[in-house]
């Protein structure tokens, strides 16, 4: 069964440091999205990403964060300098349609 | 904007015994639910959605839920639970609208005594 892989699983990095988290999204499906789950909150939605553009976005998706989708298969999301806060398991999903969006396993993303 | 509450945060159960996650929403559109699972070291798996049509959905594992649209709830159910179902299980609400985006309840962990 087709699913969503990320890379890395775990992720650490000192403040002010840029990370790339990246993610290969299910080979047919046209939307993508990341969310994130900071320890012990809710998952939060972070971006949806359509036709090569962002559709949508959520206040948390500041100036920092960038999204790109480089090649036929990549999905990846940039943090630009990092900060404690981001500290996160960072999910990324796909869907072919409105329906039902297929998460990836996460990775956790360690700001120190 | 919409919400989603999850009143129990841990909910332990003796095996082959029932169980009912609560999920409340809030929201001022007209909503599409869903029910994710996330086993340990894994990403979230849909179980079941609502729609439209019959406010009783069932969804994979044996689990169901039924949409209450005047007590804004959509709460998960399954008759006799397995060990294997151990994990933690989301709620999360789409608005009707034309957005895309999931909004999450903080998640219930499920805890299977054997």
């Amino acid at each position: 069964e087709p699913e969503v892989t990320q890379t890395p699983s775990h992720q650490v990095t000192q403040m002010g440091q840029e990370v790339i988290l990246r993610c290969v999204p299910i080979s047919n499906h046209l939307y993508f999205y990341w969310y994130r789950q900071i320890l012990g909150q809710k998952v939060e939605f972070l971006v949806s990403f359509y036709n090569n553009e962002i559709s949508e976005k959520s206040e948390i998706f500041d100036d920092q964060f960038s999204v790109e989708r480089p090649d036929g298969s990549n999905f990846t999301l940039k943090i630009r300098s990092t900060k404690l806060e981001d500290s996160a398991m960072y999910f990324c999903a796909s869907s072919d349609d409105w329906l039902e969006q297929y998460f990836g396993p996460g990775t956790r993303l360690t700001v120190t | 904007a919409q919400s989603v509450t999850q009143l129990d945060s841990q909910v332990p159960v003796f095996e082959e015994a029932p169980v009912e996650l609560r999920c409340n929403y809030s929201s001022s559109v007209s909503v599409y639910l869903f029910w994710y699972v996330q086993y340990p070291n894994q990403g979230l798996q849909l179980l079941l959605k609502y729609l439209s049509g019959s406010t009783l959905v069932k969804g994979i594992n044996g689990f169901e839920a039924e949409f209450n649209k005047s007590q804004t709830s959509f709460h998960l159910r399954k008759p006799s639970v397995h060990i294997s179902d151990t994990a933690e299980y989301f709620c999360a609400v789409r608005s009707g609208a034309g957005s895309y985006q999931l909004t999450f309840g903080k998640g219930t962990k499920l805890s299977v005594i054997p």
